[in-house]
């Protein structure tokens, strides 16, 4: 069965630099989400993309935060200078066109 | 804005038993869907079931159904045959009909199944 992987399943980082979480959609999907859940809290949407642009993005998502699909399969979330409250679980979500959407695993973020 | 709520912060169930998990919602669309997901201590976040606002009848999926009351904007799960397996956290979530449309997710219910 299809499945959204993401890459890696935990990622610590200092404080200030730069991540990239990866995200391998399933292959026929168009429509491609990052979620994210601070531990202990919902999940909250951060961003959809289609057609290789941002569709729509939420208040979390600032100057920050960047989106890109590179190749065709890979699609990524780049924090440019991490702050502790960014730590969190990431998820990414893929989509058909009136279908449900799929999670990933998720990527558990550690900021120290 | 679109908003959903689970008042319930936890529950627990002896297994075998039934038991059914709340959740309400507002949206200004018409047409929309609704879902449950369910995220075990791993974390993952796993389809449980989706029903279509436009029709009328209640999804089921195995032990899993939902009683979906549009006009009182509510959507509870009932889980039949308690597993112990069925121990997560259950989010109710909300999607308009448009393409790529966002979720709009409560704040969760803890579910601890007994044995």
């Amino acid at each position: 069965e299809p499945e959204v992987t993401q890459t890696p399943s935990h990622q610590v980082t200092q404080m200030g630099q730069e991540v990239i979480l990866r995200c391998v959609p399933i292959s026929n999907h168009l429509y491609f989400y990052w979620y994210r859940q601070i531990l202990g809290q919902k999940v909250e949407f951060l961003v959809s993309f289609y057609n290789n642009e941002i569709s729509e993005k939420s208040e979390i998502f600032d100057d920050q935060f960047s989106v890109e699909r590179p190749d065709g399969s890979n699609f990524t979330l780049k924090i440019r200078s991490t702050k502790l409250e960014d730590s969190a679980m990431y998820f990414c979500a893929s989509q058909q066109y009136r279908s449900e959407a799929f999670f990933g695993q998720g990527t558990r973020l550690t900021v120290v | 804005a679109q908003t959903v709520t689970q008042s319930q912060p936890e529950m627990s169930v002896q297994e075998a038993e039934t038991v059914t998990l709340s959740c309400t919602y507002d949206t200004s669309e018409s047409n929309y869907y609704l879902f449950w997901y369910k995220q075990p201590p791993s974390r993952q976040m796993i389809l449980v079931i989706r029903q279509e606002a436009y029709k009328q009848q209640n999804a089921t999926e195995n032990r899993f159904s939902v009683n979906f009351q549009k006009a009182a904007k509510s959507f509870s799960l009932k889980i039949s045959d308690s597993q112990l397996g069925d121990t997560a956290m259950y989010f109710c979530a909300l999607q308009s009909s448009g393409a790529n449309s966002k979720l709009t997710f409560g704040k969760g219910i803890t579910l601890s199944v007994r044995p």
